[in-house]
């Protein structure tokens, strides 16, 4: 069965902190790994996509890769408006649905 | 560019009731999403809508429904709520192609009392 698991659940960072969050999948074939930042209240918001094993891209202070089977998003010198949940999402071949993680709750500390 | 909006933002629903949820996707997209997050989880996903027919579906009972609108936009219909309904619903709009982005709204937040 398809599934995605994140680690941490939680994580607190002091402002200038990095750290990485994992993302884990079990696929039978990978068409996309996504992540979304969600903020209380709000729905996900888009912040990159990977399609194979090696792939990376970077965002201001993320930055996210992909291996076969896992995915890093990492964060380089934090900032408190980085605080957010942080899901992770995979799409596989031959069907069009998302399966999400539980996500990982990140609080910057000033 | 208006993006993916929802209505309405909060719903409260008593036990039994059905309830009907709207979606209006981002602008020249033609795919619509709908998934269900309860509090501290990850969205799960109901179903697709593509040129008016659900495309796919996720592990939800017939109490879902939907539709999709020759405009794009899109409804989810909940007939006989139970109290575990409760729950923040995202809408997501793409484009139909395979290898997609799906965008968010910001959610309908309903509660069943």
């Amino acid at each position: 069965e398809d599934q995605v698991t994140q680690s941490p659940e939680a994580l607190r960072l002091q402002e200038g902190e990095s750290s990485s969050l994992n993302c884990s999948y079990t696929v039978s074939g990978l068409r996309g790994l996504f992540w979304y930042r969600q903020d209380p209240g709000k729905g996900p918001e888009f912040l990159f996509t990977l399609y194979s094993a090696g792939e990376e891209k970077e965002k201001e202070r993320l930055k996210a890769t992909l291996t076969k089977k896992e995915s890093f998003l990492h964060i380089t010198a934090p900032k408190p408006e980085d605080s957010a949940t942080y899901l992770c999402a995979v799409q596989a071949t031959g069907t069009y649905k998302y399966i999400f993680g539980t996500g990982t709750r990140l609080k910057v500390l000033a | 560019d208006a993006g993916v909006t929802q209505s309405p933002t909060h719903l409260i629903k008593t036990r039994g009731q059905q309830v009907t949820l709207r979606c209006s996707p981002k602008s020249g997209h033609d795919t619509v999403s709908w998934y269900q997050q309860a509090l501290g989880q990850g969205p799960q996903f109901i179903f697709q809508y593509y040129e008016e027919e659900e495309r796919q579906r996720g592990n939800f009972p017939d109490r879902f429904s939907g539709h999709q609108f020759p405009n794009y936009s899109s409804e989810l219909n909940v007939n006989a709520l139970w109290l575990g309904d409760s729950a923040l619903y995202l809408c997501a709009s793409s484009l139909g192609v395979a290898k997609n982005i799906q965008y968010f709204g910001a959610g309908t937040r309903l509660s069943v009392l």
